[in-house]
């Protein structure tokens, strides 16, 4: 089972911050790596699939990065429709497997 | 567009089963697997499976068989969990979550059903 550590479990951030988001694999996992967005009550969302590829109609601000173990969602030029908890999922073998997730807040 | 709207939040005691539906719309329904994933109070998610919603075939992950039944009914377009014998750590957020294109993993997910275990 491929194991991700996320990090950090919290965040901060200022209206206008560069934030990242680190998820690492266990072991090699190519880019099959997504990030969604999840709001309290709401379904989650996909944006950011196959570790670099923004997802269609997401906001160009979010970026992914990365390949095999290690991954990144940066979130550029943040606000505050960006406060939500964010995770991370592989899907390279069974069993898929989730990253614990990072709650992102404004200061 | 493409929506997956569970049913709601179901309260249970010890040993009774329950069933959470997920009913799809905006795509065909058979063209796209179903998974279901946990998430337990303060604890991050658990994927518990899958099943292909052509052919009906589940693929339990460990630890989510024996108890943990998906179904479907093709004809509404649902995808169904049926957890049976409950016990209080069944207590959890479900989510059902569609399986996207081959190599995308989950492209849209379900707004997730609270089961709560307990006397």
């Amino acid at each position: 089972e491929t194991t991700l550590t996320q990090s950090p479990a919290f965040l901060s951030a200022t209206p206008g911050d560069i934030v990242h988001i680190s998820c690492k694999a266990s072991q090699d996992i190519d880019d099959d790596m997504n990030w969604y967005q999840q709001k309290p009550g709401e379904a989650a969302i996909f944006i950011i699939q196959e570790a670099t590829t923004l997802v269609p109609g997401i906001p160009p601000r979010f970026s992914g990065s990365g390949f095999g173990t290690d991954f990144t969602l940066t979130i550029n030029d943040i606000d505050s429709e960006d406060v939500a908890y964010y995770f991370c999922l592989q899907h390279d073998s069974f069993p898929w497997t989730f990253g614990q997730g990072t709650k992102v807040e404004l200061k | 567009q493409v929506q997956l709207v569970q049913s709601g939040s179901e309260l249970k005691k010890p040993g009774a089963s329950v069933r959470v539906s997920c009913k799809a719309s905006g795509y065909t329904f058979t063209n796209y697997p179903m998974t279901w994933v946990r998430q337990a109070p303060g604890q991050g998610f658990e994927w518990m499976g899958y099943i292909n919603t052509n052919t009906g075939n589940p693929t339990y992950a460990q630890g989510f068989t024996g108890r943990f039944v998906f179904s479907l009914d093709t004809s509404v377009s649902t995808a169904y969990l049926q957890i049976s014998s409950l016990k209080a750590e069944d207590t959890a957020i479900y989510f059902c979550a569609r399986v996207g294109e081959v190599a995308t993993g989950v492209d849209y997910w379900g707004q997730g059903t609270l089961v709560t275990v307990s006397s």
